[in-house]
């Protein structure tokens, strides 16, 4: 009964290859967004959604694709892996698009490693 | 141009003392501070903000002061617990950003017995 999950956990890669990362929040929200954090741990945004319909998308290189087939899930593709790619990915959901009065709640990550 | 900074990678406090977590900012317009805890394979949790219109917020143990004037919040842990060894995120939102929160690169925080 986790409330965001995503899949994998672990991703390892070739340089070149195309991956998808999942996710599922169970909340009922309507917002969900991912975050990706660097090697310097900082948590950055990528993309956030509300009712399947793109609000945030921050300068990510258009290798990325947010996909968003109902309000429950927001998957990840991503085109043409590059070393930098590295990271751990986040999912996160929370129930509007609001700022600091509602909470996000994250899933526990995805670690993608490119070699 | 990291607009919310957290200058202590890592704080090392003993059980029953109070831990204190910073936080400092750039952007004058973020409306809301809010500080997420995070344990090892897991995602951030939330677990207290603050609005800038205010500034303390208690919640339990925890309490967050806000200084706008220097562009500053603090997390205070009192008493820490072992169980409060996790890392620290705090995070800024604008109002308006479609839910965008900016986080700090985290504070370590480690709570011996």
């Amino acid at each position: 009964d986790t409330a965001v999950s995503q899949t994998p956990k672990y991703l390892v890669t070739q340089m070149g290859n195309d991956k998808s990362i999942k996710c599922e929040q169970n909340l009922g929200h309507d917002t969900m967004y991912w975050y990706k954090q660097d090697s310097k741990k900082f948590l950055k945004i990528m993309f956030s959604y509300n009712n399947k319909e793109l609000i945030i998308n921050e300068t990510v290189p258009n290798r990325f694709s947010p996909k968003s087939p109902d309000k429950a899930h927001l998957n990840l593709h991503i085109n043409s892996l590059e070393l930098g790619d590295s990271a751990v990915y986040f999912c996160a959901s929370s129930p509007r698009v609001a700022g600091g009065t509602d909470t996000q709640y994250f899933g526990p990550g995805t670690r993608l490693t490119v070699l | 141009d990291q607009q919310v900074k957290q200058n202590s990678p890592s704080l090392s406090v003993q059980e029953g003392r109070i831990s204190i977590l910073n936080c400092d900012y750039t952007n004058s317009m973020f409306d809301y501070f809010l500080w997420y805890k995070k344990y090892p394979a897991e995602g951030p949790t939330f677990l207290i903000s603050i609005s800038s219109i205010k500034d303390k917020n208690e919640d339990g143990r925890f309490t967050v002061f806000l200084n706008k004037s220097a562009k500053h919040l603090s997390l205070h842990i009192v008493p820490s617990q072992p169980g409060d060894s996790a890392v620290y995120f705090c995070a800024a939102s604008l109002y308006n950003q479609g839910g965008k929160l900016i986080f700090g690169q985290g504070t370590e925080l480690s709570v011996k017995p």
